[in-house]
């Protein structure tokens, strides 16, 4: 049984530039959320996603967006990339919105931004 | 949410009982208690999670106390690999909207030593 897959494990990029990251969830499930988590801090919430639409949010600018795909599969999209955004980027994946229980996450990915 | 408290670092020797405390003391009574554990670098990892009763599964025992404001994550017989930044969390029960988010504190950095 295939858990949280991410893609790319690491990423570098310039200030500016755009960005997209990848997430499939664990088997069976149909939430996605994602979390930023800089060095030496815990993950913060970004947002989450159901049926291909954006349930809840946390305290990221418009310049954070995502979308979820009729597969459950979804994608974090950062734009004008900031030296701040430089962080790892977890999924997790759960049932059932607003049901939801225990979220599972994957391995991240690793965004470097010079 | 309710806010938790945990020691930023504990030591544990090889093969003993590591305890992990949380203090959640403004905790609702339809708040749940999780665990997660992130080994460095990795995404976090789900342990286990409760409302009111003793929980125990394959990987350790979670004690929560009588009045809900405490509570005990127990590993039976630590070993090295268990080294990792342990997260007490409290969220929501299912069926709130505001179930989404998972709010991280800095957590416990516990050290297994042989």
């Amino acid at each position: 049984d295939a858990g949280v897959t991410q893609s790319p494990t690491h990423l570098i990029k310039t200030r500016g530039q755009q960005v997209t990251l990848r997430c499939s969830p664990k088997s069976g499930h149909d939430t996605v959320s994602w979390y930023q988590q800089a060095l030496g801090q815990g993950p913060q919430f970004i947002f989450q996603y159901y049926e291909e639409e954006e349930r809840q949010r946390g305290n990221f600018p418009d310049r954070f967006s995502g979308h979820q795909f009729p597969n459950y599969s979804s994608e974090l999209n950062v734009n004008a990339l900031l030296l701040g955004d430089s962080a790892l980027y977890l999924c997790a994946s759960s049932l059932n919105w607003p049901l939801v229980d225990t979220q599972y996450f994957g391995p991240g990915t690793r965004l470097t931004v010079l | 949410d309710a806010k938790t408290t945990q020691p930023p670092s504990m030591d544990c020797a090889e093969g003993r009982a590591a305890n992990l405390p949380c203090n959640h003391s403004t905790i609702s009574g339809n708040e749940y208690v999780y665990w997660y554990r992130q080994i460095h670098s990795q995404g976090p990892q789900y342990i286990i999670h409760g409302l009111k009763n003793n929980e125990t599964n394959e990987m350790a025992s979670l004690i929560i106390t009588e009045d809900r404001k405490s509570s005990t994550l127990i590993l039976p017989h630590a070993t090295l690999r268990d080294t990792a930044v342990y997260y007490c969390i409290v969220r929501v029960a299912r069926g709130s909207s505001n179930t989404g988010k998972l709010i991280f504190g800095q957590g416990t950095t516990l050290q297994v030593k042989p």
